[in-house]
């Protein structure tokens, strides 16, 4: 596909159920991120997966949530027993991976629309 | 731990004029990204302009523009000519230099409103 997508775009939950939102990013991208973004604030970091080796998991605020990428490419992040405060959205970005066009070279995010989840 | 700090919730310009938006940083590290992302109500980010830490010249990308004052930790887009195009929530944002992630850390925005 042309650019990062994400499904659903809007979730409404009950309180206690369990969500599964997906990241289809862009094609050859092994870099991939997670981001919550709640109203008025900025994106806050989650997760980060380089193929299917989940990296870095220190953003992830609870051990309800839990993201996977089992084969490298599509990307799911579960909650579990949605809270009010889990209402949010939340945006998936992909990049080729760090150091690729050189030694410490930066590869630019690109950002998927979100999922916007409300948690009633 | 490294963070971003907006200190203008919302700014207005008139379409044509020139705004400026601020950013502040804080780090202990010398190597790093600062970047400028538009989110507009679609709520696609998009990234404006990049800046590395040890470059002394500021980043241009057409219309858009970086005041960068490293010892400041100062981090303002200049936004010429404006278009009602630029309306949009305006992100400041921080990246860690190498290493095996790259993971943003953001300010708070900017809402930019721009006036016909």
């Amino acid at each position: 596909g042309a650019g990062v997508s994400q499904s659903p775009r809007y979730k409404v939950a009950k309180r206690g159920q369990d969500v599964a939102l997906r990241c289809d990013p862009i094609s050859g991208h092994v870099s991939l991120f997670w981001y919550q973004q709640a109203l008025g604030q900025g994106p806050e970091f989650l997760t980060y997966f380089q193929n299917e080796a989940q990296l870095d998991k220190s953003g992830l605020p609870s051990d309800r949530f839990f993201a996977e990428r089992p084969e490298g490419s599509v990307s799911t992040l579960k909650i579990q027993r949605t809270q009010q405060e889990d209402s949010a959205v939340y945006l998936c970005a992909s990049s080729l991976p760090a150091g690729l066009a050189g030694f410490n070279s930066y590869n630019e995010q690109f950002f998927g629309p979100g999922t916007r989840l409300t948690v009633l | 731990a490294q963070t971003v700090t907006q200190s203008q919730p919302e700014m207005s310009v008139q379409e044509a004029e020139t705004v400026t938006l601020s950013c502040t940083y804080d780090t202990s590290e010398s190597d790093y990204y600062l970047f400028w992302y538009k989110q507009p109500p679609s709520r696609q980010m998009i990234l404006v302009i990049r800046q590395e830490a040890y470059k002394q010249q500021n980043a241009t990308e057409n219309r858009f523009s970086v005041n960068f004052q490293k010892a400041a930790k100062s981090f303002s887009l200049k936004i010429s000519d404006s278009q009602l195009g630029d309306a949009a929530m305006y992100f400041c944002a921080y990246s860690n230099y190498g290493g095996a992630t790259n993971k943003l850390i953001f300010g708070t925005g900017t809402l930019l409103a721009v006036q016909p």
